[in-house]
């Protein structure tokens, strides 16, 4: 099946500073990615919708300048989480979706702020 | 009222076991209706779709009452290795977009030798 990266799998950053999480679609071209975070014992929240070369659609309640997103290619999103804070730990998971709308989901990244 | 909602368990259940899942959805416009797996600390991986006529794979059955709005799932004779947490989700369209997937906060279940 189509496999999704993520990169850097953790993360542990001081307050303050930003933080690049990196998405690539391996074996397909994904026109849709999507960018998620989890709390602990919480459900997926869905934070933004990305399409290459457009601007993100950022969901309610999301500041997007704080959670840049750029999807240049067909095969990579960034999430950048800038000025970093504690509230801000949490797992990141980016999705993305193939030409048949299939969605495929990354591995995950943890972050920890201190 | 929350979108998806589920029953978060824990589920402590014996091998062999059979054990049901249910879910509720708010949105009677949802169109696609899955459930997925996610283990401690990974990303979530799709277990199945779930249709109207309702759908088996194996060990694991899955119905769809749209007039309820409500979908389940059964897992016969458990496993240790189902020990994890299911998630119910549900695809919106919305807007003329290709739809967003709508997750619940899950099951827990574990199943013990």
């Amino acid at each position: 099946g189509a496999v999704v990266s993520q990169h850097p799998s953790w993360v542990i950053c001081k307050s303050g500073t930003s933080v690049k999480i990196e998405c690539r679609s391996l074996d397909f071209q994904a026109t849709t990615m999507f960018w998620y975070r989890q709390f602990p014992k919480q459900s997926l929240m869905l934070m933004a919708t990305s399409n290459e070369g457009s601007k993100a659609t950022y969901e309610q309640g999301v500041e997007k300048d704080k959670f840049l997103i750029n999807h240049a290619s067909l095969t990579l999103s960034t999430l950048t989480v800038t000025s970093a804070h504690p509230e801000d730990s949490s797992f990141y998971i980016c999705s993305a979706r193939d030409a048949g709308y299939e969605q495929y989901f990354g591995p995950g990244t943890r972050l920890t702020v201190t | 009222r929350k979108e998806v909602e589920q029953d978060p368990g824990p589920f402590n259940v014996p091998e062999g076991a059979t054990v049901a899942f249910n879910c509720t959805y708010s949105n009677s416009a949802s169109q696609s209706f899955f459930w997925y797996r996610q283990d401690c600390r990974k990303e979530p991986k799709l277990l199945m779709s779930v249709y109207s006529s309702g759908n088996e794979d194996g060990r694991f059955t899955a119905q769809l009452n749209r007039a309820s709005q409500y979908i389940s799932l059964l897992i016969r004779d458990s496993k240790l290795s189902d020990s994890a947490t299911y998630l119910c989700v549900v695809l919106w369209n919305y807007g003329g977009s290709q739809g967003n997937l709508i997750f619940g906060k899950g099951t827990k279940l574990s199943v013990k030798p």
